[in-house]
């Protein structure tokens, strides 16, 4: 089975421009978190989607903005990029929906580097 | 707010020692805590989970150990090999999707 992957790996813009990162979980697999890490936050969770609806959001600005497709596969945006938002994007996926100890699943992530 | 805290931010061992990593959470409703590994260039992988009313958990070469009374959970790694260099990292979930992620824990291993 093919594991979680996102695309690009690697992404360099400057301030105040947008940017769209994509994630695509494991075939089967309903729900697909986003994470943000950077050296002195760690793991933030930043929103999960399941079955294309947002179903748990973080504490981040309304710049960062996700979406799910019927095909599971989900986009991450971020407006108006800022020096801070700088770090690895990650995205996990899981099976089960609601509750319950469904294992989350990583990529390999985006690292975004704004100048 | 909830928070997962790891004691040490970096633990270094000699090959062959065993491996503790040290955890602790403060939020006494999690249903389950898992540990994470995380090599230079990778994503998090799953190494193991605990749920909450469990004490202990061993898988291969791991165990993961719980004590709701002092909400501390650890990470034993037996005969430590240099491919388990890397960041820990513990997380605490309640609901789907949610995860709460401790700062990480930097295991070197010496030869």
């Amino acid at each position: 089975k093919a594991g979680v992957t996102q695309t690009p790996r690697y992404l360099i813009k400057t301030r105040g421009q947008q940017v769209t990162l994509s994630c695509s979980p494991i075939s089967g697999h309903r729900s697909v978190s986003w994470y943000q890490q950077t050296p002195g936050q760690g793991l933030q969770f930043l929103f999960e989607y399941f079955s294309e609806t947002q179903r748990n959001k973080g504490n981040f600005p309304g710049r960062f903005s996700g979406r799910q497709f019927s095909n599971s596969r989900s986009e991450m945006n971020v407006s108006t990029l800022e020096l801070g938002d700088s770090a690895l994007y990650l995205c996990a996926s899981s099976s089960q929906g609601a509750f319950g100890t469904d294992t989350q699943y990583f990529g390999p992530g985006t690292r975004l580097t704004v100048l | 707010g909830e928070s997962v805290g790891l004691h040490l931010p970096t633990l270094s061992v000699q090959e062959g020692d065993n491996s503790i990593i040290n955890c602790a959470y403060s939020n006494s409703a999690s249903d389950y805590f898992i540990w994470y590994k995380q090599e230079s260039g990778k994503g998090p992988q799953f190494i193991i989970d605990i749920r909450s009313n469990m004490d202990k958990r061993q898988g291969q070469r791991v165990t993961v150990l719980l004590n709701k009374t002092v909400k501390h959970l650890s990470l034993q790694i037996a005969a430590t090999q240099p491919g388990d260099s890397a960041v820990y990292f513990c997380a605490e979930k309640r609901n789907a999707g949610k995860s709460t992620f401790g700062d990480g824990t930097t295991l070197t291993v010496k030869p």
